[in-house]
């Protein structure tokens, strides 16, 4: 079967960094998303990665090990404005997403 | 600029009571879906459509319809709503299916008495 998990919620101090994981199980894989959503509004994309490694955009950096099933999302230097939902999605053997439940990012000055 | 639209942003009605949510982008994008989000529950595909005339089931399709007659609009259907659609609705749309970013409309907040 597939399946994916993520914590349900983290708190993290506003200028600290953050590691938020996301574990996966499946068969086939095409890659794997991060998304951020406020609270209300749309998902926007973070991150793509679809090989091992560590791909950085400015704060935000996203990692992957396809041998693992595992991925996180690291937030440097937390803003107030980073308190959010971020949601890992892995794409399958057809390249169907399967969503996590989301991780709700708590920043506390 | 580049969007996918919803409309309503906001619906309170009533059981039974026939109603359409429609979505549109403005990218070209030949892959377009609707999910709903609850919470806990994360993201829920309700039906994706890969082109024109082409739509099939997501992981939750049951009360709901679709239609793709043209490339930049893909209307939600709920014939007969039920309390249990109560939910955030979510339009999107991408380039590719599962290998490209997906653009999400702002949602819509559907409550069914």
């Amino acid at each position: 079967g597939q399946n994916i998990d993520q914590p349900t919620e983290m708190t993290a101090t506003e200028g600290a960094i953050v590691q938020i994981n996301c574990t996966y199980q499946t068969s086939g894989f095409n890659g794997l998303f991060w998304y951020q959503q406020h609270a209300g509004e749309a998902p926007t994309f973070l991150s793509y990665n679809v090989l091992d490694g560590l791909e950085e955009k400015g704060r935000f950096s996203s990692f992957l090990s396809r041998s693992k099933g595992y991925s996180y999302l690291l937030l440097k230097e937390l803003q107030m404005k980073d308190s959010a939902s971020y949601l890992c999605a892995f794409s399958d053997s057809n390249y169907q997403l399967i969503w996590g439940a989301g991780t709700k990012l708590i920043i506390k000055p | 600029e580049a969007q996918v639209t919803q409309n309503p942003r906001y619906l309170i009605t009533v059981t039974g009571k026939k109603l359409t949510v429609t979505c549109s982008q403005n990218m070209n994008h030949e892959y377009m879906s609707w999910y709903r989000q609850d919470p806990g529950l994360g993201l829920r595909q309700i039906y994706y459509s890969m082109n024109v005339e082409v739509t099939d089931k997501g992981d939750v399709p049951e009360g709901y319809k679709v239609s793709r007659k043209e490339k930049r609009n893909f209307p939600l259907i709920l014939e007969s709503p039920s309390p249990n659609q109560t939910s955030l609705y979510f339009c999107a749309s991408s380039t590719f299916r599962g290998s490209q970013p997906q653009h999400f409309g702002d949602g819509t907040r559907l409550s069914i008495l």
